[in-house]
């Protein structure tokens, strides 16, 4: 259990809204992810952390912001949400040392109607 | 062009058969790692093994092996004895070099054992 955790777990919105979904870990991870997964595409990543303030961006990141604050918290800002941002969102942290093995959150479900 | 494709959407597999899942990859880099995860039902992703570009041998863990050819790019996934359980989506990505361990991920296999 590399203790993480995504809150909320499932968040309904509106088009337009602003949304943020929190990523928590508590084992002091230096790299951390967030990815999207849609049917069909796999996981695609939106932004990743290697560091407090340290911050880049991934292969979908249009529509997204992130911030991290603090080593143990990773949020996912949609700034205004929009019907194709309707996905799962997993965050990820990457084990220490090699090979350097993601683990993930449980997911949060976003629907924007 | 693709990256990482997983090119069964869909299997079944009759329980205690063995299944191989196909992974083929796209790099130029000398240096990358091979992960498979699975996501049972339920959602959560489970990472599974792993396999560095330069491992001469073939990864196990458990059940799980992975059978890399390193010329052909392809790093099939072999579940030996199917379990139930085993049912699930599977997922193979790759992280190219080491600069920021981005993984780049497959489309998946949804894999169901039969009874």
């Amino acid at each position: 259990d590399a203790g993480i955790t995504q809150s909320p777990r499932h968040k309904v919105t509106e088009t337009g809204t602003p949304v943020t979904l929190r990523c928590h870990q508590t084992e002091n991870h230096r790299y951390m992810y967030w990815y999207r997964q849609d049917p069909g595409h796999g996981l695609r990543l939106i932004h990743y952390s290697y560091g407090v303030k340290d911050t880049d961006k991934g292969e979908v990141s249009d529509g997204y912001s992130v911030s991290r604050s603090k080593t143990e918290d990773f949020l996912l800002t949609l700034e205004s949400a929009t019907s194709s941002q309707t996905s799962v969102y997993f965050c990820a942290i990457k084990e220490t040392g090699d090979p350097g093995e993601q683990y993930f959150g449980p997911g949060t479900r976003l629907t924007v109607t | 062009a693709q990256k990482i494709t997983q090119t069964q959407p869909g299997m079944f597999v009759q329980e205690k058969e063995a299944v191989t899942l196909d992974c083929t990859y796209d790099t130029s880099d000398q240096s990358y790692g091979l992960f498979w995860y699975k996501q049972p039902s339920s959602g959560e992703m489970i990472f599974l093994i792993y396999q560095g570009s330069y491992d001469e041998q073939n990864a196990t863990e458990g059940r799980y092996s992975l059978n890399f050819q390193k010329a052909r790019k392809s790093a099939n996934l072999v579940i030996s004895a199917s379990q139930l359980g085993d049912s699930a989506m599977y997922f193979c990505a790759m992280r190219e070099g080491w600069s920021n361990y981005q993984l780049i991920w497959g489309a998946g296999t949804k894999l169901i054992i039969k009874p």
